[in-house]
């Protein structure tokens, strides 16, 4: 069964600073990968998704996230944190042609001053 | 981008009452989902559809039942609310791109 792994479930910053999340998901075959951002008492807002095209792929608010395939990783970065990205973020694997998803634990991310 | 709506969102409910937590998308998607998600957790898949007159139970085991019968709307019903129905429903909504689009979710607290 496909599984995905969030390391962290909580990790703290400073504004400014790098962000980086990690994520890594188990599969012998190419998946769909996602990632989405909860805002507090809100549903989930997709960031970015990576389907087999750039390795390197760039999302809202700044986000971007690199499908390695070597290493089964897909962390999502940001150069430079920012106050209003403190937030639950989400990882999440598609496989099949039903679009089900399977998510991580999420790792809640928090920016301090 | 989708459009999807939940109703309500803040729910407080006392023991044994039905409620039904509406959910209505606007962009003629055929699968639709419903998620349990408690505070600080992940989520839980409880109930999918792939289209009209068509639903299926999801990973995690849930006393609620949902129904189909329009492709814009999928309500998620509890018959008799109990205390460990507490917790935040998601429900989303796909197309051929795979990912998901959420509505804003409701807050159920049943006492």
């Amino acid at each position: 069964a496909q599984s995905v792994t969030q390391l962290g479930s909580h990790v703290s910053v400073s504004e400014g600073a790098l962000v980086l999340l990690r994520c890594n998901y188990s599969s012998s075959v190419p998946p769909y990968l996602f990632w989405y951002v909860q805002y507090p008492n809100q549903g989930l807002q997709l960031l970015l998704k990576y389907t087999s095209a750039a390795t390197l792929v760039k999302g809202i608010n700044g986000f971007e996230a690199e499908f390695k395939k070597s290493e089964t990783s897909f962390h999502l970065t940001k150069p430079s944190a920012h106050m209003s990205d403190a937030a639950e973020y989400f990882c999440a694997v598609s496989y099949n042609a039903g679009n089900m998803l399977t998510f991580g634990g999420g790792t809640r991310l928090m920016v301090k001053p | 981008e989708a459009d999807i709506y939940q109703t309500p969102r803040y729910l407080v409910i006392g023991t044994g009452k039905k409620i039904t937590l509406e959910c209505s998308q606007t962009m003629g998607h055929d699968k639709m989902y419903w998620y349990q998600q408690d505070p600080g957790m992940e989520l839980h898949l409880i109930h999918y559809s792939y289209g009209v007159n068509s639903t299926e139970k999801g990973d995690l085991s849930s006393e609620s039942t949902v129904s189909r019968i329009r492709t814009e709307h999928f309500p998620l019903t509890l018959e008799s609310a109990r205390p460990s129905h507490t917790s935040q429903y998601l429900c989303a909504s796909s197309e051929s791109t795979r990912e998901q689009y959420f509505g804003p979710g409701t807050r159920l607290t049943v006492t």
